[in-house]
């Protein structure tokens, strides 16, 4: 079972900043959260993670709730090629093996 | 440097063959991981490789499903007796030990 909830759609104008919500309200002490993004027909492209800190790296910003039950990556100037599916993932230990556990992401459409 | 790479990028085959799908990692990488996207869905973790350990396959649908790795390189998921229900991308990652994964750009499975 998906640990994360995410909107299944999301509109951005061009040049605004995007702000994709999830929630992972049962995510463990130890257990990561991975953002990932999906452009039509290709491979899942890594963006950003984090455990309890926020972080910033060159494509986005990941922000982290103290509590850890949600966290909002931000796309700071939507451009039109970063309509794609956004997955927010929590990586899970199971019997020694780090695996994702993806949900059905949020199809966000950034509007020219 | 070299993503990871798998072939065919497309596969037609008729209920009931067998199918093979490639991936080769990125060069170092030390864990291997396939997935299975079907149409609008999330991805299913499959199997896992890591070093010299035995491999998790406990995501395996059934034992139609079979994965192998030659040490840290090539590795080769065989479906026997292809269903349509297996008609799917089929998804492979590499990562250096736990860390983050990278994904190729998929082999589109369709069983006719």
């Amino acid at each position: 079972d998906a640990k994360t909830t995410q909107p299944t759609s999301m509109d951005c104008a061009e040049g605004r900043a995007a702000n994709l919500p999830c929630n992972h309200s049962t995510i463990s002490g130890n257990e990561y959260v991975y953002w990932y993004r999906q452009i039509h027909s290709q491979g899942p492209q890594y963006i950003i993670h984090g455990l309890k800190n926020n972080e910033t790296n060159e494509m986005a910003s990941l922000i982290i709730t103290e509590d850890r039950k949600s966290s909002t990556l931000i796309l700071p100037h939507a451009t039109l090629r970063d309509t794609a599916v956004y997955y927010c993932i929590v990586r899970v230990r199971d019997s020694g093996t780090y695996k994702y556990i993806f949900g059905t992401g949020t199809r966000l459409k950034v509007l020219a | 440097g070299a993503g990871v790479s798998q072939s065919p990028s497309n596969k037609v085959t008729e209920k009931g063959k067998d199918v093979e799908l490639r991936c080769d990692p990125i060069s170092g990488h030390t864990a291997l991981y396939w997935y299975r996207q079907r149409l609008g869905q999330g991805l299913e973790f499959l199997i896992y490789f890591q070093g010299n350990s035995a491999p998790d396959k406990s995501g395996l649908p059934s034992d139609r499903f079979s994965a192998e790795r030659t040490g840290e390189s090539v590795s080769t998921l065989t479906i026997q007796r292809t269903q349509q229900e297996d008609s799917a991308v089929y998804l492979c990652a590499s990562s250096h030990l736990a860390d983050t994964q990278y994904f190729g750009p998929g082999t589109r499975l369709t069983v006719l």
